[in-house]
């Protein structure tokens, strides 16, 4: 069954150094989204992305997130100067034709 | 708001037994997903439901709509200790706008 990969599954960065943090959506899927759970906290939505460009965010994804699609198979999120506060599970998710948003594994992101 | 309200927060049963869990909202919906969730883990797509529909079945799983009453209900039926995990509904406006979370119900089944 196609799956929503992410790499790494754990990533470790100093503060103010950039991260980015890697999905492959499931094959002929239009629509992304990447998401953040902070440890013991909800699952928030960051961003959405379809048509090549960011179809909405949240007040979370500021000017120091960005999402790129490089190819035709990676779906990218950028933390340029990374925070402590930055530290969380990020999830990213695909949608094709149907209804259904799938989930990647995560990668947790520590910052220190 | 778009956010789902799990309830109860925590659920905790004896193996075979059924488990059922609640979920509610506040805007108008286009479709309503229930996920599970293993501690430290991703979220596993479960079973999506429409708002045009009022019940869905999957193997064990029975989830069910009422837009009237902005509200959703898991059922899981003869529950197995493989089904502890947090379990969350996310209703969406649009057909492919983005899941809102609320703090889900967490599920003990005891062996």
């Amino acid at each position: 069954e196609p799956e929503v990969t992410q790499t790494p599954s754990h990533q470790v960065t100093q503060m103010g150094q950039e991260v980015i943090l890697r999905c492959v959506p499931i094959s002929n899927h239009l629509y992304f989204y990447w998401y953040r759970q902070i440890l013991g906290q909800k699952v928030e939505f960051l961003v959405s992305f379809y048509n090549n460009e960011i179809s909405e965010k949240s007040e979370i994804f500021d000017d120091q997130f960005s999402v790129e699609r490089p190819d035709g198979s990676n779906f990218t999120l950028k933390i340029r100067s990374t925070k402590l506060e930055d530290s969380a599970m990020y999830f990213c998710a695909s949608k094709g034709t149907n209804y259904e948003q799938y989930f990647g594994p995560g990668t947790r992101l520590t910052v220190t | 708001s778009q956010q789902g309200e799990e309830d109860p927060q925590a659920l905790s049963i004896q193996e075979g037994e059924n488990a059922t869990m609640n979920c509610s909202y506040k805007t108008s919906i286009n479709n309503l997903q229930w996920y599970r969730q293993n501690s430290g883990r991703g979220l596993v797509h479960l079973i999506l439901i429409r708002s045009n529909e009022r019940e869905k079945h999957s193997g064990r799983l029975r989830v069910t709509l009422d837009t009237s009453k902005k509200s959703s209900s898991l059922l899981i039926t003869a529950s197995r200790a493989a089904d502890t995990a947090s379990y969350f509904c996310a209703p969406r406006i649009t057909n492919a706008g983005k899941s809102t979370f609320g703090d889900g119900t967490t599920l003990t089944v005891k062996p």
